[in-house]
């Protein structure tokens, strides 16, 4: 399995603009996550899906971001319109279980947005 | 939000020693979970412990877990410059919607 996918890695964009993040998760994985780091906060949990459902997005900082998981293969998380603060590495996570029964989260190499 | 405190924040150690990062929590937990990150990578799992564990060996790596005093620690043994990475714990945030959240990790430098 290639694990999980995200793209892009690098991403540079000025103030104002939308940015689109993508995940590919690990097939057969009924969880996704979507988290974000920063040397300031660490790591934060923004969002994360149950069988492509939403089950948590008290993590989105603002209605600026939002986030989508049309099916089990894919999700998105659009920052719209960007701010300078929201430059960060964010990863996206998949796993079996979710919730309580969570177990080994396999995580994205992430993509390093900078926002001019 | 940072539910799991690592100490230190910062470990320098010469390779072959023998490297000891801690975790403490504060709510109870089903498990707890180490996560390692080279820089600029993702994070990949070490070790999961569970609340009624209180020892666990994987190759070099040994986790303790004390729930009474809400607190873990990692023990890398025979430390080489590859292990050179942060390191996080996780657990389950029954107060957030039980999901998994992250401490502020150990960045742990092994010199040769």
């Amino acid at each position: 399995d290639a694990g999980v996918i995200q793209s892009p890695r690098h991403e540079v964009t000025e103030m104002g603009q939308e940015v689109t993040l993508r995940c590919k998760p690990i097939s057969g994985h009924n969880s996704l996550f979507w988290y974000r780091q920063t040397m300031m906060r660490g790591l934060e949990l923004l969002i994360y899906f149950n069988n492509n459902v939403p089950i948590d997005d008290s993590g989105m900082p603002e209605d600026r971001f939002s986030a989508k998981m049309p099916n089990a293969s894919f999700s998105t998380l659009k920052i719209q319109p960007s701010e300078p603060r929201d430059s960060a590495v964010y990863f996206c996570a998949s796993s079996l279980l979710a919730g309580v029964l969570t177990g080994e989260l396999f995580f994205g190499e992430g993509s390093r947005l900078t926002v001019l | 939000s940072q539910q799991g405190e690592e100490d230190p924040q910062a470990l320098s150690i010469q390779e072959g020693e023998n490297a000891t990062m801690n975790c403490s929590y504060k709510t109870s937990i089903n498990n707890l979970q180490w996560y390692r990150q080279n820089s600029g990578r993702g994070l990949v799992h070490l070790i999961l412990i569970r609340s009624n564990e209180r020892e666990k060996h994987s190759g070099r790596l040994r986790v303790t877990l004390d729930t009474s005093k809400k607190s873990s620690s990692l023990l890398i043994t025979a430390s080489r410059a590859a292990d050179t990475a942060s390191y996080f714990c996780a657990r389950i945030n029954n107060n957030a919607g039980n999901m998994l959240t992250f401490g502020g990790g150990t960045r742990l430098m092994v010199k040769p």
